[in-house]
């Protein structure tokens, strides 16, 4: 299937711990996103790299690093994990200035 | 002053009616608006984008876009049970290279029986 995916759905961890998520995308688009989604619903742009260029890169905690190995890929790694970091996290990706984003289906992080 | 702003619900409407969600902007630099829907715990999915000043239709969907006013809209016609949803509002400007979307708060619709 030609799609996003993310791995892990479910990610269950203590508070201080090391974590990450990963993020594929097998459309041929060159432009991929990691967004934030809180308790409340809102959607957040977090990050996105153009061709393993990072072009967007919101006020986010420097415990948040992304890294894309090739523009296929964009992993999110998050250090030293605070109870505030329990939210959904979304992958996307696109073509360069397209219309339309296309989501993954999103990973449940839950900080204890 | 957020820079999305929705009515979160629930907005609910009889089975077949005109269900209307909207949406306000702050940026006047914005170009292009978006409306995704999200069922609850799935992923966003687009439904419609505009970029002129007007009425977009598409099926039972209709944006409608006012820039003067900084105003975009959903209508829903013959609303069904299967849009209850989170209705989601993006708006795009010229920042990280035309690529992010801001998004608002979202409106839950829940379409009755």
């Amino acid at each position: 299937d030609t799609a996003v995916s993310q791995t892990p759905k479910y990610l269950v961890t203590q508070m201080g711990n090391d974590k990450s998520i990963k993020c594929e995308q097998n459309l041929g688009h060159d432009t991929m996103y990691w967004y934030k989604q809180d308790s409340k619903k809102f959607l957040k742009i977090m990050f996105s790299y153009n061709n393993k260029e990072l072009i967007i890169n919101e006020t986010v905690p420097n415990r948040f690093s992304p890294k894309s190995p090739d523009k296929a890929h964009l992993n999110l790694h998050i250090n030293s994990l605070e109870l505030g970091d329990s939210a959904v996290y979304f992958c996307a990706s696109s073509q360069v200035r397209a219309n339309e984003q296309f989501f993954g289906p999103g990973t449940r992080l839950t900080v204890l | 002053q957020k820079e999305v702003e929705q009515n979160s619900g629930p907005l609910s409407v009889p089975e077949g009616a005109i269900a209307s969600l909207n949406c306000t902007y702050s940026d006047r630099g914005s170009q292009s608006f978006f409306w995704y829907r999200q069922y609850s715990g799935k992923s966003p999915e687009l439904i419609m984008f505009i970029y002129s000043n007007g009425d977009k239709e598409d099926g039972r969907f209709t944006a409608q876009l006012n820039k003067a006013s900084q105003y975009v809209s959903l209508l829903i016609r013959d609303s069904q049970p299967s849009d209850s949803a989170t209705y989601l509002c993006a708006v795009k400007g010229i920042t990280g290279g035309g690529n992010k979307l801001t998004f608002g708060t979202g409106t839950q619709l829940k379409v009755e029986l």
